[in-house]
């Protein structure tokens, strides 16, 4: 049983352009949240996200960052116009039921870096 | 706003000691308290607290939470250098939001 996936585990990005981060969570899993963790930072929630829905959606900023868990396919973390600032790493976490943050598995992140 | 603070930031000790991670919080509303080891990058699960007092073991690895003082620690004994990792404390809420609140961690290094 594959653990959380997410790819790409590096991403390069020129200022400007955008980024999108993708989960797959664990199979069977169909709730996933988004944490950020920036360098000497803790992890920042971002969104918690069921299939199809957006549950939670207060550590979000209000620009430029979306999300989504499609009915197929995996979770996707989209930064657009990405800036100097946005560099962090961005990790996904899955659980099986809905208010069970506390039984959360997480995946390896994506470090993004903005040049 | 929901805070957890973790102490020290970062610790080196030698092979076999023992080492005590601090974890204190100001939440609304506290459910649960969670312990994970970062080693490389994906955090991984170590203990969950719920009730004051009662110590939650696992090999040489033991916390235990107060609710009283808002706080937990987090023992190792024996120390070994594949205890080299970010050791994070995050609290759980009841009610509205599904976030956990996490500390900035705890940076433990062995040297053998």
């Amino acid at each position: 049983n594959a653990g959380v996936m997410q790819n790409p585990r590096h991403l390069v990005r020129r200022r400007g352009q955008e980024a999108r981060l993708r989960c797959s969570p664990m199979k069977g899993h169909s709730h996933v949240y988004w944490y950020r963790q920036l360098p000497e930072e803790g992890l920042k929630f971002m969104v918690y996200l069921q299939k199809e829905n957006i549950i939670d959606e207060s550590g979000m900023p209000k620009e430029r960052f979306s999300a989504e868990f499609p009915k197929e396919g995996p979770s996707i973390l989209r930064i657009q116009q990405v800036v100097r600032g946005d560099s962090a790493a961005y990790f996904c976490a899955s659980s099986p039921l809905r208010g069970n943050n506390e039984k959360l598995f997480f995946g390896s992140g994506t470090q993004l870096s903005v040049l | 706003e929901d805070k957890v603070v973790q102490s020290p930031l970062s610790l080196v000790v030698h092979e076999g000691d023992t080492v005590t991670l601090n974890c204190s919080y100001e939440v609304t509303n506290f459910r649960s308290l969670l312990w994970y080891k970062q080693e490389k990058k994906a955090p991984t699960f170590l203990f969950m607290l719920t009730s004051s007092g009662i110590e939650k073991k696992s090999g040489r690895l033991s916390s235990i939470l107060d609710k009283k003082e808002l706080s937990s620690i987090l023992n190792i004994t024996a120390t070994q250098t594949g205890d080299s990792a970010i050791y994070l404390c995050a609290v759980s809420t009841q009610g509205g939001s599904e976030k956990l609140v996490f500390g900035k961690g705890t940076k433990l290094t062995v040297n053998p």
